[in-house]
């Protein structure tokens, strides 16, 4: 069975600070591992994905994840935090051992508030 | 447009009607996805579709849910008597894959059912 956990329902971050956001997972074999961003009213979008190619992951609007297979983290960064990031983001696995049934977990989310 | 369409897009219904949300994926693409996302939480997988195959219903939470996609594109979800435990944002996503863990799944902008 697999699980993410992101760690602070709440993020709070001034405009032009780091953004840090924590996932946790937890899966019995290898896992690929997502972040999604979702405005209100709308549906999630894919800021990044891990495949198990290079453990930095780069996304859209400047985020980017780090796969530490001895921490199960892949916590989200931003150097810098624009208004526009203002969302709720969530931290999603999924891995093989579904047989081929590729519904994602997802965690519960974390949103993030950008300060002026 | 190009992208997952659902409708509606927000549905009342009073407790024990039934109810039918529909999801048009992208053209082309194999694997059809539902979720529920409930208040304040991530989404959690219901059921997953590749082509008109039904091939994992594991996440429905009982028998009055219903899913299908007859010829391999549109898809429905039916709520038999609708509880209030019901109310909930319906995600509906698909991908150009059939099951490969790690595709990009695209999610639709939802359906927001509210069961008074």
């Amino acid at each position: 069975a697999q699980s993410v956990t992101q760690l602070g329902s709440h993020v709070s971050v001034s405009e032009g600070a780091l953004v840090l956001l924590r996932c946790n997972y937890s899966s019995s074999v290898p896992p690929y591992l997502f972040w999604y961003v979702q405005y209100p009213n709308q549906g999630l979008q894919l800021l990044l994905k891990y495949t198990s190619a290079a453990t930095l992951v780069k996304g859209i609007n400047g985020f980017e994840a780090e796969f530490k297979k001895s921490e199960t983290s892949f916590h989200l960064t931003k150097p810098s935090a624009h208004m526009s990031d203002a969302a709720e983001y969530f931290c999603a696995v999924s891995d093989e051992g579904g047989g081929g049934a590729d519904g994602l977990t997802f965690g519960k989310g974390t949103h993030l508030i950008i300060q002026p | 447009g190009a992208g997952v369409s659902q409708s509606p897009r927000y549905k009342v219904a009073k407790r024990g009607q039934d109810v039918a949300l529909r999801c048009d994926p992208i053209s082309g693409h194999v694997s059809l996805f539902w979720y529920q996302q409930a208040l304040g939480q991530g989404p959690e997988f219901l059921t997953y579709f590749q082509n008109e195959a039904q091939l994992d219903k594991s996440g429905l939470p009982s028998d009055r849910f219903f899913a299908e996609r007859p010829e391999g594109s549109v898809s429905t979800l039916k709520i038999q008597r609708t509880q209030q435990e019901d109310s909930a944002v319906y995600l509906c996503a698909s991908s150009l894959g059939s099951g490969l863990a790690g595709t990009e799944q695209y999610f639709g902008p939802g359906t927001r059912l509210t069961v008074t």
